[in-house]
Order: C-alpha cells, then structure tokens, then sequence
C-alpha cells in the first residue's frame, strides 16, 4: 500500500522562503505522477500542479504558474513544493497526491501552511 | 475555461438519498471522466467514485456516480445515509489542455 508523507507545518512571514516535501512510501513507482492542492481555509481544492517522478515533467495550473516551483528528487522519491517570497495569501493547507492516470490516490496528509508578520 | 460547479450544501435525515450536482461549463463534461471526492472534516479528500461510476474497493454501494449529457452535468447519490457520510464532496475532471478542476465543493448534513 502507497502512503504519502508530507512535511510538517510551516510558520513564516511574508517575503520568506519555503520548501514543503511529499515523500512516498510503500510500492511507489517512479511511473508515477505527484500533484499538488491548495485549500485555502475553510475553501474548496484548488489544483496547482503536477510533476512526473520518472522524467520531472511538470504542468501548472495557469493560476499558480510563475507563483510556486514544483520539484522532485526522484532517488528518495519526493516531491517538493516550494516559494520565493510568501504573501500572506499563501496561507493554506497543501496537500499531495499521487495521480495514477484517473483519480488523486492517496492524498498526503497536508502540510498547514501560516504566512503572518 | 472548464469550470465545476456544486451547491454549497445539501442536508437530509439519515436513511434517506441525496444527490449532488457537479455542472460543467466551458466545456462537455462528458469529453472527461468525472471523480467524486469526499473530505471529512480535518481530513485529506479520498475517493468515493472514479471514472464516472467506479468505487474503489471499500467504498460502500451506497455510493453512485453517473454523468447526464443533456444536462452537461455529473452526480453522486449517496443512498441510505448514514452520520458518518456527514463530509464536503468535490467532482474533479480535466479540461482541454489537461488541467485538472476541482469543482466547487458541496457540504453534505446528515440531520
């Protein structure tokens, strides 16, 4: 069985750097694609991106293209999601999420993400 | 630009059906499968319907998605309801250039 284990929560003020990770355990491929998902509180899912582990080929939603960087480091098996300069619009929890060629499974368990001064 | 829309919230008694609407716009909801999500409160989403209609293995019959390409449009019917299906539901699917959508979410009361 796959699980994803993501970093801990983040707290970090705006103009800062970040880098959040999502490690895959168990029978995890490098076939396989990881996608990224802001939920920003109490909202919905937003889709930012996907990376492949094998290759790093990488889609952005138009939303969030130029805004995040997303990575991999495909000998351990992680995906990364990281920021230049946080706004305290980032604020949100981020999940991901191996995609398998039809549905987002398993999803990590989120990482809480809090950009205050 | 392919857009998913769901109503807020949806509430019955326990025991009862419910159906949720997932609306596509922008674009045919039927060029694409459609997901059905369900987060539990202080949870990450997991699968309740795949490509259209599938359940993963575990996921109770009382789960049911289909597609009505009339209407451009996707549903999940959780029948029998029980407290534990109190949760939000999202739809996913993919637009033309294959960018995933998440729809809008619907928050589902059990009363």
């Amino acid at each position: 069985e796959v699980q994803l284990v993501q970093s801990g929560a983040e707290v970090k003020e705006p103009g800062e750097s970040l880098k959040i990770s999502c490690k895959g355990f168990g029978h995890i491929l490098t076939n396989y694609w990881i996608g990224w998902v802001r939920q920003k509180p109490g909202k919905g899912l937003e889709w930012m991106g996907i990376i492949h582990l094998g290759d790093s080929d990488t889609t952005y939603s138009p939303s969030f293209q130029g805004q995040v960087t997303i990575s991999v480091d495909k000998s351990i098996g992680a995906a990364y999601l990281q920021w230049s300069s946080l706004k305290a619009s980032d604020t949100a929890i981020y999940y991901c999420a191996r995609h398998s060629g039809v549905e987002f499974d398993p999803w990590g368990q989120g990482t809480l993400v809090i950009v205050s001064s | 630009n392919f857009m998913l829309s769901q109503p807020h919230s949806v509430s019955e008694s326990p025991g009862k059906t419910v159906t949720i609407s997932c609306s596509g716009s922008g674009g045919s909801i039927a060029s694409n499968y459609v997901q059905w999500y369900q987060q539990r409160p202080g949870s990450a989403p997991t699968t309740v319907i795949y490509e259209d209609n599938h359940r993963p293995s575990g996921v109770p019959d009382r789960f049911s998605g289909s597609i009505d390409s009339s209407s451009n449009s996707a549903s999940l019917t959780i029948s029998g309801l029980k407290t534990e299906d109190e949760a939000d539901y999202y739809c996913q699917s993919y637009d033309s250039t294959d960018h995933y959508v998440f729809g809008t979410g619907t928050k589902v009361t059990v009363l």
